[in-house]
């Protein structure tokens, strides 16, 4: 298994661009979800997904889009890049009835 | 979710047990505690869960207290690769997708020196 696959691993936008960051698994988890983390701060849920067709809001929402139209793939569209969302994002899935997550290994954006 | 208190650092001497400490005194009768850490630049990885009785993995052990007021993540022989940050998280059990949603603090530090 592959385990969470992210793409890109780092991306410069000029703000105002849109970008789609991908992530999959191959572990038929139920649950997936996004988070954010910005420099000496912990992770920040931003959305997830309980399955397919099946979108939720985290913590911080604002600025980002999701879709979950198979199991396997769970986007994070940015629809107007600004400065604030220069982050580390990673991408977790796990089983419905567990909160035992396996991480990505991130997606470093620089939006200038 | 109850809250989880953490130091911020800590050190130890390679091959020396590295024992973390966490509090959540809010903690209820239904909520797990769980660590993660953090390797610098890396996603986070999990470690071990509990409930309130006493875990161990091929990671680590996991002391509950008996009020389950706190715990105590131990890496019996710590070495340089354990240097990360780590992350003492409360939550309840998994029914539903709401509720595999974790919340991550700052976490503690560990730095663990040749």
């Amino acid at each position: 298994n592959a385990g969470v696959t992210q793409t890109p691993k780092f991306q410069v936008l000029k703000t105002g661009q849109s970008m789609t960051l991908q992530c999959a698994q191959d572990m038929n988890h139920e649950y997936m979800s996004w988070y954010r983390q910005d420099p000496g701060m912990g992770l920040r849920l931003i959305h997830y997904s309980v399955g397919a067709g099946i979108t939720d809001q985290g913590e911080v929402p604002n600025g980002y889009n999701v879709s979950r139209s198979t199991t396997e793939d769970f986007p994070l569209r940015l629809l107007s890049a600004a400065p604030s969302q220069t982050s580390v994002y990673f991408c977790a899935s796990s089983p419905l009835r567990t909160v035992t997550q396996y991480f990505g290994p991130g997606t470093r954006l620089l939006v200038l | 979710d109850a809250k989880t208190t953490q130091p911020p650092s800590m050190d130890c001497a390679e091959g020396r047990a590295a024992n973390l400490p966490c509090n959540h005194s809010t903690i209820s009768g239904n909520e797990y505690v769980y660590w993660y850490r953090q390797i610098h630049s890396q996603g986070p990885q999990y470690i071990i869960h509990g409930l309130k009785n006493n875990e161990t993995n091929e990671m680590a052990s996991l002391i509950i207290t008996e009020d389950r007021k706190s715990s105590t993540l131990i890496l019996p022989h710590a070495t340089l690769r354990d240097t990360a940050v780590y992350y003492c998280i409360v939550r309840g059990g998994g029914s539903t997708g709401a509720n595999s949603k974790l919340t991550f603090g700052k976490g503690i530090t560990l730095s663990v020196r040749p």
